[in-house]
């Protein structure tokens, strides 16, 4: 079946650092892979996504790129803010009729001033 | 822009009582999915529907069932709460449209607390 790996965390940063977070993933066919965050108290929304082999998503400051080689799709920034705090969701979609989203296990980022 | 309600942001429940937990999508979505979270446990999908009346489980549907009698509603039932049930609830919405790159659209989750 479908999986995702994504580090362990919590990450504590310093503001303006470089950011990554690892996310592997196993699928049947050819997923689609989707970044979500979670800011405190809200639900989840789409960060960046990716639908094939080496494409990057990217949307405000992250990026991800879509590693087929590697099953891969590993969130990069370069300078990250306090605003930035916040859990991080890698998803994968892949085959089937109805197209669920197969979740990691979430990544919690605080950044500090 | 696309919106998914849920009905209550916090509930507290008793053992026992028969919970239900509602969610709206306004963006005629075809695909609505109801799943908790858990601190070191992420996302699980508790039951998906990918049409009225159609359903199918996910990853852990015990304990639980669900209605869509309407497209735009998907209800989460808990026949019978219990204290292992106290949760973050998230809804969720997607179209298929043909492709399955489509993002998922969430709503802002339910806080169940049963007693």
């Amino acid at each position: 079946g479908n999986s995702v790996t994504q580090m362990e965390g919590p990450v504590t940063l310093s503001e303006e650092a470089f950011l990554t977070i690892n996310c592997t993933y196993t699928a049947t066919g050819y997923p689609s892979l989707f970044w979500y965050v979670q800011y405190p108290g809200e639900g989840l929304q789409l960060l960046l996504k990716a639908t094939k082999a080496d494409d990057k998503g990217s949307n405000k400051g992250f990026e991800a790129t879509y590693r087929k080689e590697t099953t891969s799709f590993h969130l990069e920034k370069g300078s990250v803010q306090v605003s930035d705090s916040a859990v991080y969701f890698c998803a994968l979609s892949s085959g089937g009729s109805n197209y669920k989203l197969t979740f990691g296990k979430g990544t919690l980022l605080t950044v500090n001033p | 822009d696309v919106k998914v309600t849920q009905s209550s942001r916090y509930l507290v429940k008793r053992t026992g009582e028969k919970v239900f937990l509602e969610c709206v999508q306004d963006m005629d979505h075809e695909n609505m999915f109801w799943y908790r979270q858990d601190p070191g446990l992420g996302l699980r999908l508790i039951y998906f529907s990918y049409d009225v009346k159609m359903k199918e489980k996910g990853d852990i549907p015990e304990g639980y069932s669900v209605s869509r009698e309407k497209k735009e509603r998907f209800s989460l039932i808990l026949e019978s709460a219990s204290t292992n049930q106290t949760s973050m609830y998230l809804c969720a919405s997607r179209t298929i449209a043909g492709t399955e790159n489509t993002e998922a659209f969430f709503g802002q989750g339910t806080r169940l607390t049963v007693v």
